[in-house]
């Protein structure tokens, strides 16, 4: 069974640019989250999935960022327009609805920098 | 709000020797307390999780941790280290009370252990 994909791996960007990161969960797993680590911060939830409906999206922070998941498979996550502060690791993890209890699979990430 | 704490952001130790990493939470309920660990390159990997139940819960590569309630604690323990075990750990808490489909964890800041020969 594949794990968590996500890409880029890692984009650097300069300030006012966009960026669209890609996140495939396991398949068959309704829950898909994005989570972001700040260097130097703790990871922070940014919003969560179910299917293709937004169940928590309290974690974004602002509205440059815009997330989507049609179809309710992979979903993206776009930045538009970058600035500094956006840089980061942002992870994505997924899960099955209703089966255990934190049991998230997290991709490697995608780490953005944003010049 | 919850909030963890994890003591040190660094943590070193030899090889064979005792595994210690620290983690406090502040929380009005007792949650669901989590670790995590991030090998070089990899995903945050689910070490062990307590939810209910025995307070020492035991999980992959010989880790332990044990839920104290008193002390609003859940460190991280490992009898013996192997330089597989460098590693950043994570841990982490949920709301019980959420939904039961909703996995918003709070993360502490994470510790990375170093193991030396």
């Amino acid at each position: 069974e594949a794990g968590v994909t996500q890409f880029p791996s890692h984009s650097v960007i300069e300030k006012g640019q966009t960026v669209t990161l890609r996140c495939d969960p396991i398949s068959g797993h309704d829950n898909l989250y994005w989570y972001r680590r700040v260097m130097g911060k703790e990871i922070k939830f940014l919003l969560h999935f179910v299917k293709e409906s937004k169940q928590d999206e309290s974690g974004m922070p602002n509205n440059r960022f815009l997330a989507e998941r049609t179809g309710g498979t992979y979903s993206t996550l776009k930045v538009q327009p970058a600035e500094l502060e956006d840089s980061g690791v942002y992870f994505c993890a997924s899960s099955r609805r209703g089966r255990g209890i934190g049991e998230l699979f997290f991709g490697e990430g995608s780490r953005l920098t944003v010049l | 709000a919850q909030s963890v704490t994890q003591l040190g952001s660094h943590v070193s130790v030899s090889e064979g020797a005792l595994v210690l990493l620290r983690c406090n939470y502040s929380s009005s309920v007792p949650p669901y307390l989590f670790w995590y660990v991030q090998y070089p390159n990899q995903g945050l990997q689910l070490l062990l999780k307590y939810t209910t139940g025995a307070t020492l819960v035991k999980g992959i590569n010989g880790f332990e941790a044990e839920f104290k309630k008193s002390e609003t604690s859940f460190h991280l323990t490992k009898p013996s280290a192997h330089m597989s075990d460098a590693a950043e750990y994570f841990c982490a808490v949920s709301d019980p009370g959420r939904a039961g489909n909703n996995r918003k964890l709070i993360w502490g800041l994470g510790t990375s252990l170093a193991v030396n020969p």
